[in-house]
């Protein structure tokens, strides 16, 4: 069975300054991992994903992330925050080796970007 | 390329009362599915389509809740009756069933409906 954890419910930065949230996961075959981030009475919007090739998969608005297999990870970051990254955000993860499975979610994290 | 569509984007019941979600996917999208979004945590499965079967629906509370894609595009959630518990966000994603190569073929979500149990 697959899982998610965000281990940190919230996370505050001031604008400009680096960001990261942090994701690690669990699944049994090839990890398909993704971020999305969801904005107040908005749905999802997908950020990025990780499917192979090279560990640093760059995405919208800035967005990057690195996937660390040795250490289970995924976590999402950008070089200068803005207040308006400020959202919840979700990092899932689905068995790539399984064809269209369904996405499993962390309970997300909520970024502050405080001006 | 038009966007998955949900209807209603906020609904407010009394326990007991039915209610009833309407996804409509993106076009020529196979895969349907639908999460539960309860305050505070992240999505959780309650039920996958491909076309008009269901390929998962192992986290589908049965008693209370239905849903259906009878003709392979559109679809309904139900629930009847409804309970305090089942205040959340209800939302329907979709994705291809055969992407292109290069594609991971993520889902593609709706706006979502918020439902309220008084």
């Amino acid at each position: 069975a697959q899982s998610v954890a965000q281990p940190e419910d919230q996370v505050n930065v001031a604008e400009g300054n680096p960001l990261t949230v942090k994701c690690t996961y669990s699944v049994s075959g090839n990890p398909y991992l993704f971020w999305y981030v969801q904005y107040p009475n908005r749905g999802l919007q997908f950020l990025l994903k990780y499917i192979t090739g090279d560990n640093l998969v760059k995405g919208s608005y800035g967005f990057e992330a690195e996937f660390n297999k040795s250490q289970t990870s995924f976590h999402l970051k950008k070089p200068s925050a803005l207040v308006s990254d400020s959202a919840l955000y979700f990092c899932a993860v689905r068995d790539g080796g399984r064809g269209n499975t369904p996405l499993v979610f962390g309970k997300g994290t909520r970024l502050s970007v405080i001006a | 390329e038009a966007g998955v569509a949900q209807s209603p984007r906020y609904k407010i019941i009394e326990k007991r009362q039915s209610v009833a979600f309407w996804c409509n996917p993106i076009s020529g999208h196979a895969t349907l599915y639908w999460y539960q979004q309860i305050l505070g945590q992240g999505p959780k499965l309650l039920i996958q389509f491909q076309n008009n079967g269901v390929v998962d629906d192992s986290q589908l509370p049965k008693d209370r809740f239905s849903a259906e894609r009878l003709k392979g595009v559109d679809s309904t959630l139900k629930i009847q009756p409804a309970k305090l518990e089942d205040s959340a966000v209800y939302l329907c994603a979709s994705s291809p069933l055969y992407p292109p190569p290069s594609s991971t073929n993520e889902q593609y979500f709706g706006p979502g409906t918020r439902l309220t149990v008084t």
